[in-house]
């Protein structure tokens, strides 16, 4: 079966310091990869997203980035971090490349920046 | 672009009643759309999910959801609700030939006793 991880799940980092969170995926090959914000009573923002190794699509302009350097690995990235990066960050995978395709989600990173 | 709208941010039920949660989607063909819950702290998972064919859909846990094209309406309901159902629960749609799926802003679900 497919399982998602993430890690790490709690994060507390000072402003201006870099951030690095990782998705892996097990269990199927080719996903499409996902990263979510959701911000207190904002919903679910999508970030980046990915239908293979090296491409990413960026959803949202913002400090951050995303890369896929292998198959089942994806990674949220950041220089520098604001106030405004705190939030849940969840990751997701689909099977295939069309939006009827269910999306399975990680347990999520919880980051807040002081 | 689709776009989808849950007009309740927090609703309270007694346990035992029932539950509609609402969701309006906005786009101009049939769409795909999901009905996903998520526990304090924790990932999302599917309830159910919608594509074609009949237009009720049924889901786990007890839960059912309802396309009804001409109100551009997809609401989830629950006959008869349980404390462990407490949760926030997102609405999404997706298009075809679009990878991406786009969420509502939620609905808290509070169960009182």
């Amino acid at each position: 079966s497919q399982t998602i991880h993430q890690w790490p799940a709690t994060l507390v980092q000072p402003v201006g310091s870099p951030l690095s969170l990782e998705c892996t995926v097990e269990g199927t090959s080719n996903p499409n990869l996902y990263w979510y914000r959701q911000a207190a009573g904002r919903g679910l923002q999508l970030l980046f997203y990915s239908v293979g190794i090296g491409q990413i699509s960026s959803e949202v302009p913002q400090n951050l980035s995303a890369s896929r350097p292998q198959d089942r690995q994806f990674i949220l990235s950041s220089k520098k971090l604001l106030l405004s990066d705190s939030g849940f960050y969840l990751c997701a995978w689909s099977a295939g490349k069309r939006a009827r395709e269910t999306q399975y989600f990680g347990p999520g990173t919880r980051l807040l920046v002081l | 672009a689709q776009s989808v709208t849950q007009p309740d941010i927090h609703i309270t039920v007694s346990e035992g009643a029932s539950l509609e949660l609402r969701c309006n989607y906005s786009y101009g063909a049939t769409p795909y759309l999901f009905w996903y819950v998520q526990s304090p702290g924790q990932g999302l998972q599917l309830l159910l999910k919608y594509f074609s064919g009949d237009t009720l859909v049924q889901g786990i846990k007890g839960f059912e959801a309802e396309f009804k094209r001409s109100q551009s309406s997809f609401n989830l309901r629950k006959p008869s609700v349980h404390w462990s159902d407490a949760a926030e629960y997102f609405c999404a749609v997706g298009a075809g030939g679009n990878e991406k799926l786009t969420f509502g802003t939620g609905t808290r679900l509070t169960i009182i006793p």
